[in-house]
């Protein structure tokens, strides 16, 4: 089946300090790849997406790219700001070969990040 | 524009009685979710509807049904509450095709003791 996992948390950083949040899945077909950001007491919003291997995806400083070869997505932020403490969630969806979305996301368990001044 | 919109916020209930989650959304998706939040476990997927009138089983479907009689709205019911069910419960909607993102609630919090 399909599945998604991502370093366990909770990671601590210090504002300004390099961040790397690991995620590996496991896909049948060809899986989009998503990270999610869920801020205390709301609900999760896309950060970040890339539907190609190579392909890089970038917001908010953050960034993320497909590896195919290692069944990546790793996200990366050069320099984490206070704002940035949150949950972020690796998750995939499956295109088949015709094109057609599973447009069902298949989840990692989080990781939650605080960010200290 | 308001997105998704979930109601309650917050719910208490009793073991065995019922309610229904609430969920609209004003983005003319067709694609409509519901997933269950449990710490460090990740999103679990409860239901799911492809349109109005059509709705289909996830992950973990057990104690709970749906309906799609509108392609606004979605409710999750909770028939018999478990305090297995005390969990975070997110409605979520999107176009549905190709990498289209989804877009959430802000969740409801519910206790079953």
């Amino acid at each position: 089946g399909n599945s998604v996992t991502q370093m366990e948390g909770p990671v601590t950083l210090s504002e300004e300090a390099f961040l790397t949040i690991n995620c590996t899945y496991t896909a049948t077909g060809y899986p989009s790849l998503f990270w999610y950001v869920q801020y205390p007491g709301e609900g999760l919003q896309l950060l970040l997406k890339a539907t190609k291997a190579d392909d890089k995806g970038s917001n908010k400083g953050f960034e993320a790219t497909y590896r195919k070869e290692t069944t990546s997505f790793h996200l990366e932020k050069g320099s984490v700001q206070v704002s940035d403490s949150a949950v972020y969630f690796c998750a995939l969806s499956l295109t088949s070969r015709s094109g057609g979305s599973n447009y069902k996301l298949t989840f990692g368990k989080g990781t939650l990040l605080t960010v200290n001044p | 524009n308001a997105g998704v919109t979930q109601t309650p916020k917050f719910r208490i209930l009793k073991i065995g009685q019922s309610m229904t989650l609430q969920c609209a959304q004003d983005m003319n998706h067709n694609y409509m979710y519901w997933y269950r939040q449990d710490p460090g476990m990740g999103l679990k997927l409860i239901y799911y509807s492809v349109g109005a009138g059509i709705t289909d089983k996830g992950e973990v479907p057990n104690g709970y049904n749906v309906s799609r009689s509108t392609t606004e709205d979605f409710p999750l019911r909770l028939e018999l509450a478990a305090p297995s069910q005390t969990s975070v419960y997110f409605c979520a909607s999107s176009h549905g095709q190709g990498a289209s993102p989804l877009h959430f609630g802000n969740g409801t919090r519910l206790t079953v003791t």
